[in-house]
């Protein structure tokens, strides 16, 4: 059983619109949410992140949007560029002291030109 | 300048073979991870180590093997290597293993087993 789901798969949109990449979880001992960017040929690197008890986490084109009823949150990218073509995996942490982070499948955005 | 290291970045072995992964950080960290990222699953915990000790284990198989010669070092020896375990392995760290909010990933290495 998957604990952490993504959605799309894949995504395109044109440069300049706005991205919204989809998870949701299943684990209700997950407290927090990182998502990550990986391109391809490197390791993925953290994006932006949120704790359970906050429902909204900005940081510059990049918005965490969550709902912990409904165990959902999604990313916005604001005003997409061409270099944010990559793939996004949300990620979610339990309640241990082991570090561990139970990773989506990721989606892979495309920015058109 | 990468400040997690992997060697090498791309190995072939043949079925049956055993080989190490290399991981090094130079980030002061204290805690160190491997994940494996293959086509047919999501990016996968494997291992956690806290100050050399092992903190965390979601590997069923006992023929993988984490190996900590140094505070900043944590090798991967997989034994007896099957095609299944093609996948590309990232090692990882933080400053805690309470505080993966600020997990490094490093480049990884890409396995395939012929």
């Amino acid at each position: 059983q998957q604990q952490v789901r993504q959605s799309p798969q894949s995504l395109t949109v044109w440069e300049g619109e706005t991205a919204i990449l989809n998870c949701s979880y299943e684990n209700s001992a997950f407290d927090y949410f990182p998502w990550y960017q990986q391109f391809p040929g490197e390791g993925p690197a953290l994006l932006i992140s949120i704790l359970s008890v906050s429902d909204k986490k900005e940081d510059g084109r990049f918005t965490i949007f969550f709902n912990k009823r409904e165990k959902k949150l999604s990313l916005h990218i604001a005003d997409s560029q061409p270099g944010d073509s990559a793939t996004y995996f949300c990620a979610a942490r339990g309640n241990t002291n082991t570090g561990k982070l139970t990773f989506g499948d990721g989606t892979v955005l495309t920015v058109k030109p | 300048d990468p400040k997690i290291i992997q060697k090498p970045k791309y190995l072939v072995a043949v079925t049956g073979s055993e080989k190490i992964l290399i991981c090094e950080q130079y980030l002061g960290h204290n805690a160190m991870y491997w994940y494996r990222q293959s086509a047919k699953k999501p990016l996968e915990f494997m291992f956690s180590y806290s100050y050399q000790k092992l903190m965390d284990n979601q590997t069923a198989s006992s023929r993988f093997q984490p190996q900590s010669s140094k505070k900043n070092h944590l090798d991967l020896q997989i034994t007896a290597l099957k095609p299944d375990d093609s996948a590309t392995y990232f090692c990882a760290s933080s400053q805690e293993p309470t505080n993966t909010g600020q997990l490094y990933f490093g480049e990884g290495s890409k396995l395939t087993v012929l």
